[in-house]
């Protein structure tokens, strides 16, 4: 199992707000590492979608926002749309001197 | 733009070997370490290696510790992955990912779109 724990699923109708947990340890986020997210579109390569466990970068809409809180973090977006049904990846670095990923959870836009 | 290719992907026996290339364009490569990250077929994504901006350090999973080298010719703006002893596991999708440094938080902010891997007798 991955180092970084989020759910497998989440899912919203158009116009909610999910959010998507991702739980780690003394080791990783909660030695203040920070946690970055990952959007993956159906056959296409993961997108950088949040460094920093709060920051957008250029081109990525305000609907996307982190945050991080002790030894989690989590992912929140508003306004869902169909074009945000994806698969969204935590990741974040481990004392264990070794970069780590969350498992990876799938959004359903219902 | 800012792009990353990878190459080299293809079907190999198990136990045989398989170079991976990424070039990169658009940016100063050897300013940025860079990383190799995989994924099986329908699972999430798996770290494999980084390198250093200057190729002297460098990082390996477990997984493939003792198999794979990673290396970089900032000369030719290309990124390497040397793989050996493959074994059905190591079957995926291998991207290549600049990291963003500092400024990025460390983050993998450009992200190639990835050369299969089959491995298979």
């Amino acid at each position: 199992q991955s180092v970084l724990t989020q759910p497998p699923s989440v899912s919203g109708a158009p116009g909610q707000r999910v959010t998507i947990s991702c739980t780690g340890s003394s080791s990783n986020i909660g030695a203040g590492y920070d946690v970055h997210w990952y959007q993956q579109l159906p056959g296409t390569a993961p997108k950088l979608l949040i460094y920093g466990n709060s920051n957008r970068p250029s081109g990525v809409p305000d609907r996307f926002s982190g945050s991080k809180s002790g030894t989690s973090a989590s992912l929140a977006i508003t306004g869902l749309q169909a074009e945000d049904e994806a698969d969204y990846y935590c990741q974040s670095y481990d004392s264990s001197l070794s970069w780590v990923f969350g498992g990876g959870t799938k959004l359903t836009v219902l | 733009e800012v792009q990353l290719v990878e190459s080299g992907g293809g079907l190999v026996q198990p136990g045989g070997s398989l170079r991976l290339s990424c070039a990169a364009s658009g940016f100063t490569f050897s300013s940025y370490a860079m990383h190799w990250v995989r994924q099986a077929p329908g699972k999430g994504l798996e770290y494999v290696s980084a390198i250093s901006s200057n190729g002297g350090s460098t990082y390996y999973a477990n997984s493939v510790k003792g198999r794979f080298t990673i290396s970089r010719d900032n000369s030719k703006n290309t990124l390497y992955l040397q793989m050996g002893s493959l074994r059905a596991e190591d079957m995926a999708v291998y991207y290549c990912a600049r990291d963003g440094g500092a400024t990025g938080g460390g983050a993998f902010d450009i992200w190639g779109q990835g050369t299969m891997v089959t491995v298979s007798s």
